[in-house]
C-alpha cells in the first residue's frame, strides 16, 4: 500500500545532540512538508519542498535543516540550535496540482523528547 | 499572512446528537481551499472534508457537512449523528489556490469528546 513512513516513532535525545527524523513516501508525490505539533498551537510548518534539490523555509525553520536528494525522501534534522525541540513531528506530501486543490497525506508522526 | 482561528479549544456532544465546530480565517486572496482534518488518539491526520472557495455549495461527506460563509470568512463543520469514533482533535486548515506547493495553514484545533 502507498503511504508515508516516518521513523523512528519515538526518539529521545540529549541536549546538544543533532537528530534526524526520516520521512519516506511511495506515493510519487512531488511536494513534501514537515510540520511541528505542540499542544494548543496546532500544526506549524517547518520546511517544505516542491521538487528534488529544492526546499523553502516555513514559519519555524530556525534550528532545523532538511534535504531533498530523492523524490521519495525528505529527512528533517533537529539541530542543537533548536531551543525547544520536544514535540510531535509530522511529515506530509501531495502530488502536483496547478490549483492547490490537492489534499495532504500525512505520516504517522515522530515524537521527539529531549532529556 | 493568512491566519486560521478555532475559538473552541474543547467541545463535547452526546452520541447520536449533532455538533458544530467553528473556524474563521483571514485572507486577502479570492482563490483558496479550506479543509477539516481529524486527528484521533492514534495521531494520524485524516482528511474529513474539503471546500473550494469558488463553490457556493457547501461540501458534504456523509455525516459531515460544512457551512461556508465566504463574506464572513467562516467555515464551520457540522457532525450529525455523532459516533464514539468521532472523538478526536479537529483542525481547520487553509491553502491558497495557486500551486500545490503552497503552504497549508492550520488552526489551533478543537478537541471533541463524544459521550455515550
Amino acid at each position: 500500500d502507498g503511504g508515508i513512513t516516518q521513523s523512528p516513532k519515538y526518539l529521545f535525545r540529549k541536549e546538544g545532540q543533532n537528530v534526524t527524523l526520516s520521512c519516506e513516501q511511495n506515493l510519487n508525490h512531488d511536494a513534501m512538508y514537515w510540520y511541528r505539533q505542540d499542544p494548543g498551537q496546532g500544526l506549524r510548518l517547518i520546511y517544505y519542498s516542491q521538487i528534488v534539490n529544492d526546499f523553502q523555509k516555513g514559519d519555524i525553520a530556525e534550528g532545523y535543516s532538511v534535504s531533498r536528494e530523492k523524490k521519495e525522501s525528505f529527512p528533517l534534522t533537529v539541530t542543537s540550535a533548536q531551543k525547544n525541540p520536544t514535540a510531535f513531528y509530522l511529515c506530509a506530501s501531495n502530488p502536483y496540482s496547478p490549483s492547490g486543490a490537492n489534499v495532504l497525506t500525512f505520516g504517522a508522526g515522530s515524537r521527539l523528547t529531549v532529556l | 499572512a493568512q491566519t486560521v482561528t478555532q475559538s473552541q479549544p474543547e467541545m463535547s456532544v452526546q452520541e447520536a446528537e449533532t455538533v458544530t465546530l467553528s473556524c474563521t480565517y483571514d485572507t486577502s486572496e479570492s482563490d483558496y481551499y479550506l479543509f477539516w482534518y481529524k486527528q484521533p488518539p492514534s495521531r494520524q491526520m485524516i482528511l474529513v472534508i474539503r471546500q473550494e472557495a469558488y463553490k457556493q455549495q457547501n461540501a458534504t461527506e456523509n455525516r459531515f457537512s460544512v457551512n461556508f460563509q465566504k463574506a464572513a470568512k467562516s467555515f464551520s463543520l457540522k457532525i450529525s449523528d455523532s459516533q464514539l469514533g468521532d472523538a478526536a482533535m479537529y483542525f481547520c486548515a487553509y491553502r491558497r489556490g495557486e500551486t500545490s506547493g503552497s503552504r497549508l495553514t492550520f488552526g489551533e484545533g478543537t478537541q471533541l469528546t463524544v459521550n455515550p
